[in-house]
């Protein structure tokens, strides 16, 4: 089993729809959560970071953490046809420790 | 201040040969670390080196090395290419010690054939 979990989609959906994002991880050491965006011939770029469980908001993007069912999930509102990318869940222990990836989510939002 | 960079941005080589992949991180990041990206394996974590000294190793034969010199930039080598060894090479770099926040170049894509 990998440490983290995540549907590598393809996913497709229309302008305008939420979007649900998710991941599972299994090993309890991790404390950080972060969602990476990846467009196509670019390295990721950090989206929305948090630590604690709950949600953060930022703009039309919400994660949502859930420690207790090691549960992670990115939500987008309002979707828009520049969303579609690659989105990826990271997670890392406490440290200077590596980040550990899932497998990333291909989006596209049709115009 | 410019981002992450790494060269050369395209490689194709041939199995049994070595490849030396060259990464320039932020200015003042001292963490670089590397990453392989596959469509079947996604990011899997290569090695992290701080101050040129290699602080984490991910699981991958001893055929990937890199190293680090003083002005941080980095570089890592493969030897004997495999075909398997065609992946999206990313490289990425702290903003300070034991920070989450980590910067990612462009990538090099190597085509092994």
């Amino acid at each position: 089993q990998k440490e983290v979990e995540q549907d590598p989609g393809p996913l497709s959906v229309p302008e305008g729809a939420i979007v649900s994002l998710n991941c599972t991880y299994s090993n309890s050491a991790f404390q950080y959560f972060m969602w990476y965006r990846q467009y196509s011939r670019k390295g990721p770029e950090l989206l929305m970071y948090t630590y604690s469980s709950g949600n953060k908001e930022d703009g039309r993007f919400t994660a949502q953490v859930d420690k207790s069912s090691k549960y992670i999930s990115l939500f987008i509102r309002d979707s828009q046809p520049s969303d579609s990318a690659t989105y990826l869940c990271a997670t890392q222990a406490p440290g200077n420790t590596p980040l550990v990836f899932g497998k990333g989510t291909r989006l596209s939002v049709i115009a | 201040k410019a981002g992450v960079t790494q060269t050369p941005r395209y490689l194709i080589k041939t199995r049994g040969q070595q490849v030396t992949l060259s990464c320039s991180p932020i200015s003042g990041h001292r963490s670089v670390s590397w990453y392989q990206q596959t469509p079947g394996q996604g990011l899997q974590f290569l090695f992290e080196y701080f101050s040129e000294t290699q602080r984490n190793k991910g699981n991958f034969p001893g055929r990937f090395s890199g190293r680090q010199f003083s002005n941080s930039r980095s570089e890592m080598n493969v030897s004997t290419l495999e075909l398997g060894d065609s992946a999206l090479y990313l490289c990425a770099s702290r903003s300070r010690d034991g920070s989450y926040e980590q910067y990612f170049g462009p990538g090099t894509r190597l085509t092994v054939t």
